[in-house]
């Protein structure tokens, strides 16, 4: 079974300054997709970037990137000029390429900005 | 993309007591699933809402306790039965289509139970 790790419960980080936020994970598959999920206070969970598996290059969206490292398992999120906006917890989830689409979730990092 | 409508978004239940949560998606979907997640904790995996035949339950859940329907593409809802204080949690509705690899969500529903 596919598991998903964070190994930073909490992290802070100043308006402007970059952050990155840690994930690892477990799959004896080859094809796959991984994705970064925020969840502010509203319960709403919002996809940030996701990445294909296949895909050598990293996913960027605006001010959010990931650094995937396939053969070492790393997905991690960096946060670029960070917002208050973006306090939020953040999690990181593995989908399969076959059969069930159901997503395995990692137990999420509460982020804080501080302005 | 899909829209996800669930209702109530939040209710305060006596212990003994069903809820019936509702999940509308705005659109045709192949997949949708059930999320449990426990006060400070993460999503999980409650089961696999199937159109037309019975859900696909994780293990830990029953379908006795959360029995789920799905009579369409784009409805499906989730019951938590006979409720106790430790049923204290946001349920989340999730779905998606076949050939899309992203999920979208509900805004989910936070259940008391006293």
């Amino acid at each position: 079974a596919q598991t998903v790790t964070q190994s930073q419960p909490e992290m802070s980080v100043q308006e402007a300054e970059t952050v990155t936020l840690s994930c690892t994970y477990d799959t004896s598959e080859n094809n796959y997709y991984l994705f970064w999920y925020k969840q502010p206070p509203s319960r709403q969970m919002i996809l940030v970037i996701r990445q294909e598996a296949y895909k050598q290059q990293n996913a960027t969206e605006n001010r959010f990137s990931v650094n995937f490292q396939k053969a070492a398992k790393s997905f991690s999120l960096k946060i670029s000029d960070s917002q208050l906006g973006d306090t939020a917890m953040y999690f990181c989830a593995f989908r399969g390429q076959g059969g069930s689409e159901k997503l395995v979730f990692g137990k999420g990092t509460k982020l804080t900005v501080n302005p | 993309s899909a829209v996800i409508s669930q209702k109530p978004s939040r209710d305060i239940c006596q212990r003994g007591t069903s809820l019936t949560i509702q999940c509308q998606v705005d659109s045709q979907v192949t997949m949708m699933f059930w999320y449990r997640q426990q006060p400070g904790q993460s999503l999980t995996l409650i089961a696999t809402a199937n159109q037309g035949s019975e859900a696909t339950y994780e293990s830990g859940f029953v379908i006795d306790k959360f029995p789920i329907s799905r009579p369409n593409l784009t409805f499906s809802t989730l019951t938590v039965s006979n409720m106790s204080p430790e049923d204290s949690s946001i349920y989340l509705c999730s779905a998606g289509g076949r050939v899309s690899t992203e999920a979208f969500f509900g805004q989910g529903t936070r259940l008391t139970v006293v």
